[in-house]
C-alpha cells in the first residue's frame, strides 16, 4: 500500500524564522508529488515536482524532490503569519488523477 | 476563470438517510476527482471521473458513488449515511486528468451526519 509520510506533526515558529517541512514515502512508480497549503476549506496548490534534484521556487517559498532517498522537503523562509496553515503532501501514481496525502504539518507563525 | 465550486458548502443529515454533493469543475477540465478529509483519517481518495466514466475509485464502501455529466460537472451520492461520514467532503478538477496535471480544489461541503 503506498504509505506518504510527513513530519513535523505540528511546527510553532516565530515571525522571521525558516522552516523546512519533510515528506517521505513509500510509493511505487509515482509520477509527480504536489504540495498544498491548506488554511480553512480548499488545499491551495503550492508545487509540483516531477524530477529528482529539480528545485521549485515562488517567493519565499522552494521545494525539492530526491527520487534516490523517497522524500521532499518545502522549505519557508522569513515566515509570515499569513504562512500558518496545514501543509499538505500528495502523490499522483501512475494510475490517473489518483493523491495519496500525507498527514499534513500543521505551523503555526506567531507574531 | 472561476474556480471549483461545491454545492452545498454545509450540510446536517441523520443517520440512515442518503445524500447528493454537487462539484462544478473549473471551465475547461474534464477531470474530476472526489476525497473525503476527517480528522482521524486525513485526506483520502474516493473516486476520479473522467469523460463521463470512473476512472479509479478508492477504498470506500459501495454507499459512496458517483457520476459525472456532459459537462464535467460530478456528484457524489452517500447512501445510508453513518456517523463515520461526518467529513468535508472536497473535489478537485484537472485538465486531463494526467499524472501531471495540477489539481484544483473546491471549497468543500462539510457534511455532518448525526
Amino acid at each position: 500500500e503506498d504509505k506518504v509520510v510527513q513530519s513535523p506533526l505540528s511546527l510553532v515558529v516565530h515571525e522571521g524564522d525558516t522552516v523546512t517541512l519533510n515528506c517521505s514515502y513509500e510509493v511505487t512508480n509515482f509520477r509527480s508529488l504536489l504540495w498544498y497549503k491548506q488554511e480553512k476549506k480548499a488545499p491551495t496548490f503550492l508545487f509540483m515536482l516531477t524530477s529528482s534534484g529539480i528545485e521549485k521556487k515562488s517567493g519565499r517559498l522552494s521545494s525539492i524532490l530526491d527520487k534516490k532517498e523517497l522524500f521532499s522537503i518545502l522549505n519557508i523562509t522569513a515566515t509570515q503569519t499569513g504562512d500558518s496553515a496545514i501543509y499538505l503532501c500528495a502523490l499522483n501514481n501512475n494510475a490517473g488523477n489518483m493523491l495519496t496525502f500525507g498527514g499534513g504539518t500543521r505551523l503555526m507563525v506567531k507574531p | 476563470k472561476a474556480g471549483v465550486t461545491q454545492t452545498p458548502r454545509y450540510l446536517i443529515k441523520t443517520r440512515g438517510q442518503q445524500v447528493t454533493l454537487s462539484c462544478s469543475p473549473i471551465s475547461g477540465h474534464r477531470s474530476v476527482s472526489w476525497y473525503q478529509q476527517t480528522p482521524g483519517q486525513g485526506l483520502q481518495f474516493l473516486f476520479e471521473y473522467f469523460s463521463e466514466t470512473q476512472r479509479n475509485k478508492g477504498n470506500f464502501p459501495g454507499r459512496f458513488s458517483g457520476r459525472q455529466f456532459s459537462n464535467s460537472r460530478s456528484e457524489m451520492n452517500v447512501s445510508t449515511l453513518e456517523l463515520g461520514d461526518s467529513a468535508l467532503y472536497l473535489c478537485a478538477s484537472s485538465p486531463t486528468g494526467r499524472e501531471t496535471d495540477t489539481q484544483y480544489f473546491g471549497p468543500g461541503t462539510r457534511l455532518t451526519v448525526l
